[in-house]
């Protein structure tokens, strides 16, 4: 049983443009999301996160939104770069567990 | 600062043998977790360590076991490998427990034949 998910397996933007990742989720005792971007051959690095206290994080031009009563949360990147094109992971735990479910993946790529 | 080093970068071994990978975490952190990624399932949760105690386990039979050392190195071992065990192993450390901030090794690829 996948409690996050993702949706899009890949997703192409054009540079310059507005890029949004999708994430779903299932269990409702979730209450805390990271999103992660991996390169290929590298392990995946921490890109922003959101408590559920929250419905908006917003670190230079990466905004993640949460919208709790949809399970659903978004990632956007704005505007979109050739370097930014890599697989971005969306992950939700439960406070006290510590054990990150992930989503299985988008890959993005931004076309210059 | 050094960050999170996995050994080997690539491994192959046949069905029925039994496996060691290697986290060494940024130095200070004391908290290891294991992932396996494959295509289909994405990241999955293996275990976690913390002062050399498993605080953590997720879903995986338990051929898949691991442990931590007084320095914070971990290892994770499969015995009785399966093709199904052919994946990306990726460590990830954090300073403490229960610390969001975790940071990830470039993980182990372990191709069973």
């Amino acid at each position: 049983d996948q409690q996050v998910k993702q949706n899009s397996p890949s997703l192409s933007v054009q540079e310059g443009r507005i890029s949004i990742l999708n994430c779903d989720y299932t269990n409702s005792m979730f209450d805390y999301f990271l999103w992660y971007k991996k390169y290929p051959a590298e392990g995946p690095t921490f890109l922003i996160s959101i408590s559920s206290i929250k419905d908006k994080n917003e670190d230079g031009r990466f905004t993640v939104f949460l919208n709790k009563s949809a399970k659903h949360l978004s990632l956007h990147i704005v505007p979109s770069q050739p370097g930014d094109s890599a697989v971005y992971f969306c992950a939700a735990l439960t406070s006290g567990t510590y054990k990150y479910i992930f989503g299985t993946g988008t890959r993005l790529k931004v076309l210059a | 600062k050094a960050g999170v080093t996995q050994t080997p970068r690539y491994l192959i071994k046949t069905r029925g043998q039994q496996v060691t990978l290697s986290c060494s975490p940024i130095s200070g952190h004391r908290s290891v977790s294991w992932y396996q990624q494959t295509p289909g399932q994405g990241l999955q949760f293996l275990f976690e360590y913390f002062s050399e105690t498993q605080r953590n386990k997720g879903n995986f039979p338990g051929r898949f076991s691991g442990r931590q050392f007084s320095n914070s190195r971990s290892e994770m071992n499969v015995s009785t490998l399966e093709l199904g065990d052919s994946a990306l192993y990726l460590c990830a450390s954090s300073l403490e427990w229960g610390n969001y901030g975790y940071t990830f090794g470039s993980g182990t690829r372990l191709t069973v034949v």
